[in-house]
């Protein structure tokens, strides 16, 4: 099984950043997604990392360090429209089943 | 438009009484996936299909079936719908297992 930790909810102002960050525990890794869902919508992808390192999208930014089971989403110049759940998940590999997992998503509320 | 389609959107039904929600993908994925969605649980995975004829369980999959007999349908059936099932229902779909999900707009189940 997986386990996936996200704080439950976070606060920022407008045009500033945030970090939101992902621990797992996994008996087989096979890359891990951030997905963003506003109230009352289905979640849309965000970024997938595979590989160590840090993947860069426009305003978005995502880590991933295997050895320590941690990942993050950074998002930058934050706006209004950033308010919404993102949520972490991380997917099985052939030894562990290919299921996906999702943690319990982080709410994120963007202030004036 | 490439979309993935539930139906239906809403239903209200009572114990015991059977029902299947559709899913139809126009896209040609081999990955299919349903989830629920529930306060303070997140998206917990109920079955997955890697390609045709193949189905496996995910994290939840009690109370529910699968079927992929062709490759743009993945129906899940409730045999004998409970009270616990009520939810809110996704059903997404991929290119393949490492590719980002594609999400339907989900199906509010109520089971009185």
């Amino acid at each position: 099984g997986q386990n996936i930790d996200q704080p439950t909810e976070m606060t920022a102002t407008e045009g500033a950043i945030v970090q939101i960050n992902c621990t797992y525990q996994t008996s087989g890794f096979n890359g891990l997604f951030w997905y963003q869902q506003h109230a009352g919508e289905a979640p849309t992808f965000l970024s997938y990392n595979v590989l160590d390192g840090l993947e860069e999208k426009g305003r978005f930014s995502s880590f991933l360090s295997r050895s320590k089971g941690y990942s993050y989403l950074l998002l930058k110049e934050l706006q209004m429209k950033d308010s919404a759940s993102y949520l972490c998940a991380v997917r099985g590999n052939s030894n562990s089943g290919y299921a996906l997992n999702f943690g319990k998503g982080t709410s994120l509320l963007v202030t004036p | 438009e490439a979309q993935v389609t539930q139906n239906p959107r809403y239903l209200i039904t009572v114990t015991g009484k059977k029902l299947t929600v559709t899913c139809s993908q126009n896209m040609n994925h081999e990955y299919m996936s349903w989830y629920r969605q529930d306060p303070g649980l997140g998206l917990r995975q109920i079955y997955y299909s890697m390609n045709v004829e193949v189905t496996d369980k995910g994290d939840v999959p009690e109370g529910y079936k699968v079927s992929r007999k062709e490759k743009r349908n993945f129906p899940l059936i409730l045999e004998s719908p409970s009270p616990n099932q009520t939810s809110l229902y996704f059903c997404a779909s991929s290119l393949v297992v490492d590719q980002p999900q594609h999400f339907g707009d989900g199906t509010r189940l109520s089971i009185l």
